[in-house]
């Protein structure tokens, strides 16, 4: 079946523009999560949708980034008035699992990214 | 949540056993092990993870301490496509899907 989708694969804004990178999910999987990714570092946890819940934004950096959730399916990360700062790949994961216990449904589901590059 | 240490890359010959250590000190009773790994230019992904006992699947093996303090991923023939950043991660199970907490991990170079 269809992995996760991201698009764009590449972005490049200058300084002070907004962006919208925009995420497929697997089809039924009720958890979405972003990252982002700096080069040469790992990836950091962003933002975080479960169903019909309130999303868990702990990670957001600052409030020029948000994100929603449309439908219980794709979500859109926005970043308003980019900086160079924000350069990075955005990686967007999907998961099904909702048990008490970690099982392979938990598993989450990386798309292949968005690479942005804020001039 | 608990962390990780890892080496920051490792080498090893093709078609030989890998063993990726990872400690875990700090590690709390309900924290599961898991092992998530990135190949180049692609997005990380799933590889084993485990409570308590060993774990074994199609891509590798898991082997954890009786203290949980420490395991270590065992692939068991290194390919030339097992050349990735392997990640081990600690993550509560909280009544659904939960946030993982990505280190720098483990470069591991394959030597054809």
């Amino acid at each position: 079946g269809a992995g996760v989708s991201q698009s764009p694969s590449n972005k490049v804004t200058e300084k002070g523009k907004d962006v919208e990178l925009r995420c497929d999910p697997i089809s039924g999987h009720t958890a979405l999560y972003w990252y982002r990714q700096s080069l040469g570092q790992g990836l950091e946890f962003l933002i975080y949708f479960q169903g019909n819940s309130a999303p868990d934004k702990s990670g957001l950096p600052s409030d020029r980034f948000s994100a929603e959730r449309t439908g219980g399916s794709v979500s859109t990360l926005t970043i308003q008035r980019t900086q160079q700062e924000d350069s990075a790949v955005y990686l967007c994961a999907s998961s099904s699992g909702q048990g008490a216990r970690w099982s392979t449904r938990d598993t989450q589901y990386f798309g292949p990214g968005t690479r942005l590059t804020v001039l | 949540d608990a962390k990780t240490t890892q080496p920051n890359s490792m080498e090893s010959n093709e078609e030989e056993p890998v063993h990726l250590p990872c400690n875990h000190s700090t590690i709390s009773g309900t924290d599961y092990i898991h092992w998530y790994r990135q190949l180049p230019s692609q997005g990380p992904e799933y590889v084993i993870h485990g409570l308590t006992s060993n774990v074994n699947n199609r891509m590798a093996s898991l082997a954890i301490a009786e203290d949980r303090k420490s395991s270590t991923l065992i692939l068991h023939r290194a390919t030339l496509r097992d050349a990735a950043v392997y990640y081990c991660i600690l993550s509560k199970k909280q009544g659904g899907s939960e946030k993982l907490v990505f280190g720098k991990g483990t470069k591991l170079t394959v030597n054809p």
